[in-house]
Formats: C-alpha cells, sequence, structure tokens
C-alpha cells in the first residue's frame, strides 16, 4: 500500500513567518503534488513536481514555492505566511493515475 | 471559472438505499474523470474512475455513469451504508495524467441508520 506522510497534522504560524510543510512518499512515484482544500472552493493545485529538481506551477502558486531534492521528498514553502493562506494542505503522490493522499496538514496562520 | 461543479453540498440518505452523487463539467478536453472519498481528519481516497470512452464503469456497490453530451457524471452508491459518510470530490483530467485534475467542492453525504 502507497504511504504518503504529512510530517505535521496541525500547525499554528506567525503572519511573516517563513512556513515548511514536509512530505514523504514511499512507493517511488515520479509525480508528487501540493493541494489546498478550503470550504467551497474544494482541492486547488498549488505546485507539482515530475521528477527531482523540477517543478511546475499549479492553478494558484502565488505566495508559495516547493523543493523536490530527493524523488521520496517534496517540500512546500511559505515564503511569508499570512492569514489567507490559513487551509488544509494536501499532498499527494502517483505514478500515473490516481493520487494517493497523505493526511493532510491543517495550517492556521494568526 | 470553475470547471467541476457538485452543486450538491449535502445529502442524506437511509441506509439500504441508494445514494446519487452529481458533478457537470465546463471543460470538453477533460476525458478522464475520478470519485474520491474523504473522511474527516484523513486524505482523500481513490473510488472510482472512468475514461470518456465508456458511459459507465461498475465497482461493487459503486457505480459512476458518464454522459459526455450534458458533461455529467453521477456516482450510484447501492446499497448505502453508514460507513459511507463522507466527503466525495468528483475530479476530472485531460488524460489519465491524474494528477493535474480538476477538483469539484465535494459533497458530504450522510447515510442514516
Amino acid at each position: 500500500d502507497v504511504k504518503v506522510t504529512q510530517s505535521s497534522r496541525y500547525l499554528v504560524k506567525r503572519t511573516g513567518e517563513k512556513v515548511f510543510l514536509e512530505c514523504v512518499q514511499d512507493m517511488d512515484h515520479e509525480n508528487m503534488f501540493w493541494y489546498r482544500q478550503d470550504p467551497g472552493l474544494g482541492l486547488r493545485l498549488i505546485y507539482f513536481s515530475y521528477d527531482v529538481k523540477m517543478k511546475e506551477k499549479g492553478d494558484i502558486p502565488e505566495g508559495y514555492s516547493v523543493s523536490r531534492e530527493k524523488k521520496e521528498r517534496f517540500s512546500l514553502i511559505l515564503e511569508s505566511a499570512s492569514t489567507n493562506q490559513t487551509s488544509m494542505y494536501l499532498c499527494a503522490s502517483t505514478q500515473n493515475s490516481p493520487l494517493h493522499f497523505g493526511n493532510g496538514t491543517r495550517l492556521t496562520v494568526t | 471559472d470553475q470547471q467541476v461543479k457538485q452543486n450538491s453540498p449535502s445529502l442524506s440518505v437511509q441506509e439500504g438505499r441508494i445514494s446519487i452523487l452529481n458533478c457537470d463539467y465546463t471543460n470538453s478536453m477533460f476525458d478522464y474523470f475520478l470519485w474520491y472519498k474523504k473522511y474527516p481528519a484523513e486524505g482523500p481516497t481513490f473510488l472510482i474512475s472512468i475514461s470518456s470512452i465508456k458511459d459507465k464503469n461498475e465497482d461493487g456497490r459503486f457505480t459512476v455513469f458518464l454522459n459526455k453530451s450534458a458533461k455529467h457524471l453521477s456516482l450510484h452508491i447501492v446499497p448505502s451504508q453508514p460507513g459511507d459518510s463522507a466527503v466525495y470530490f468528483c475530479a476530472a483530467s485531460v488524460g489519465t495524467n491524474a494528477g493535474k485534475s480538476t477538483f469539484g467542492d465535494g459533497t458530504t453525504l450522510t447515510v442514516k441508520p
């Protein structure tokens, strides 16, 4: 079974802080993704990566960056956290289809 | 412009009856559709998918129907069980690269014993 692990279930950060969300998958998947989930907006794609050191913008990349130094690890970075980045963040991986999601990180920015 | 819409935020059905969850899309390039189920405090898990070359796909109690001309798909759960209570997300993609799926808002299904 595919396991996608997100390092934190809950995070509380202050406005302006730099925030790192970590994600690790154990199935040697090429593709990894970061989504955020907000009420009434569904899941929206922030960034994705098809290979180590490769990254592509999703639908809402503003205010975020990512890092993929190893195949199994995909990090989401909030350079300067803002209150509108309070959300549920979901990491996912896949070789092709379907997506395998982690359990999410609930981030609150105060 | 929301390309995938689930117009019913919630649905409540009695155990043993049929649950029908609906999804509409606007982008005619979408040719692969998936349903995910999400329990509280867990990530979404894949449930069932359908390619545009089919109009129906069945997996146990779950059946997905696709009406390409209407740009509409639906998920049927028969019979519904209390354990099916969850949020259901419809997703659509161009090709089977499901990672770049566009998701709907989700429908919260409650199955009452």
